[in-house]
C-alpha cells in the first residue's frame, strides 16, 4: 500500500471548469506539498501546508489533518493548467510522493 | 522565490561511462538537497537526501556505490552515476530548501540521462 494515494490518475476538463484533485495519506506528517510538473519536466512547488487552507490566484489547497486528506482545487481552469499535479508528504524524516494526477484542460 | 539550478539539462553517454549532475542553490544556502529519479509517466522517486558536510542518506533499494552523492558546500550537491548502463536512463531531478520542515521545496529543472 502506498503511503500517499492520489485521485484521479487522469483528468480531462473543458476550459472554465472547476477541478478537484484529491490526496489521502496514511502517515503522520509535518507538512503536505502540492507540486506541478509541466511536460518539459520542470517542477514548481504550489503549496506547502500543515493545516487549513491556502489560496494563490485560481488555486486553492485544503488539508484535513484528522482525516489525513488534502484537496487541490483549480477554479476557472485554463489550458495552461495542463500538467501533472503531485501530492507529497513530509513526515519530518521522510518524503513520500503520490503517483500524480495528469490534468488536460481542453480549450 | 529561491532558485535551484541543475546542469546539464540532458546528457547522452556510452554504457560504462560515469556522468556527473550538478545541483546548485543560487540565492540561498541549502543545508539539505534531495535527489529524485523519475521514469516516464511515473511520479518522483526519492533516491537520497544530501546533507552538507556529511554522508548522504540513501533510500532503500538505491545503490550508494552506483549513485555517488557529494554535498561539499552549502550551495552545491552533485550526483554521479557511475558505470552507467541503459537501465540508468531516466530523468533525474534535485530539490533544495533551507528548512526541510517549514519551507517549500525548490526544484532544479532536471536532467534527462540517456545511456546508449
Amino acid at each position: 500500500k502506498n503511503e500517499v494515494e492520489q485521485s484521479p490518475q487522469n483528468l480531462t476538463a473543458q476550459e472554465g471548469e472547476f477541478i478537484t484533485i484529491n490526496c489521502s495519506y496514511s502517515v503522520g506528517i509535518s507538512a503536505l506539498h502540492w507540486l506541478q510538473q509541466h511536460p518539459g519536466g520542470g517542477i514548481v512547488s504550489l503549496f506547502m501546508l500543515s493545516s487549513g487552507k491556502k489560496k494563490h490566484g485560481r488555486l486553492i489547497a485544503t488539508i484535513n489533518i484528522q482525516e489525513k486528506h488534502s484537496s487541490l482545487h483549480i477554479t476557472a481552469s485554463h489550458p495552461r493548467d495542463s500538467a501533472v499535479y503531485i501530492c507529497a508528504v513530509n513526515t519530518g524524516n521522510q518524503f513520500y510522493f503520490g503517483t500524480g494526477t495528469s490534468l488536460t484542460v481542453i480549450p | 522565490g529561491a532558485v535551484v539550478s541543475q546542469h546539464p539539462s540532458w546528457v547522452i553517454c556510452k554504457s560504462g561511462t560515469s556522468v556527473k549532475i550538478e545541483c546548485r542553490s543560487l540565492d540561498f544556502q541549502a543545508t539539505t538537497m534531495f535527489w529524485y529519479r523519475q521514469f516516464p509517466k511515473q511520479s518522483l522517486m526519492l533516491m537520497a537526501t544530501s546533507n552538507e558536510g556529511s554522508k548522504a542518506t540513501y533510500e532503500q533499494g538505491v545503490e550508494k556505490d552506483k549513485f555517488l552523492i557529494n554535498h561539499a558546500s552549502l550551495t552545491l550537491s552533485t550526483l554521479t552515476v557511475t558505470s552507467a548502463h541503459p537501465e540508468d536512463s531516466s530523468f533525474y531531478i534535485c530539490s533544495a530548501n533551507r528548512d526541510r520542515v517549514r519551507e517549500k521545496l525548490f526544484f532544479g529543472s532536471g536532467t534527462q540521462l540517456s545511456v546508449l
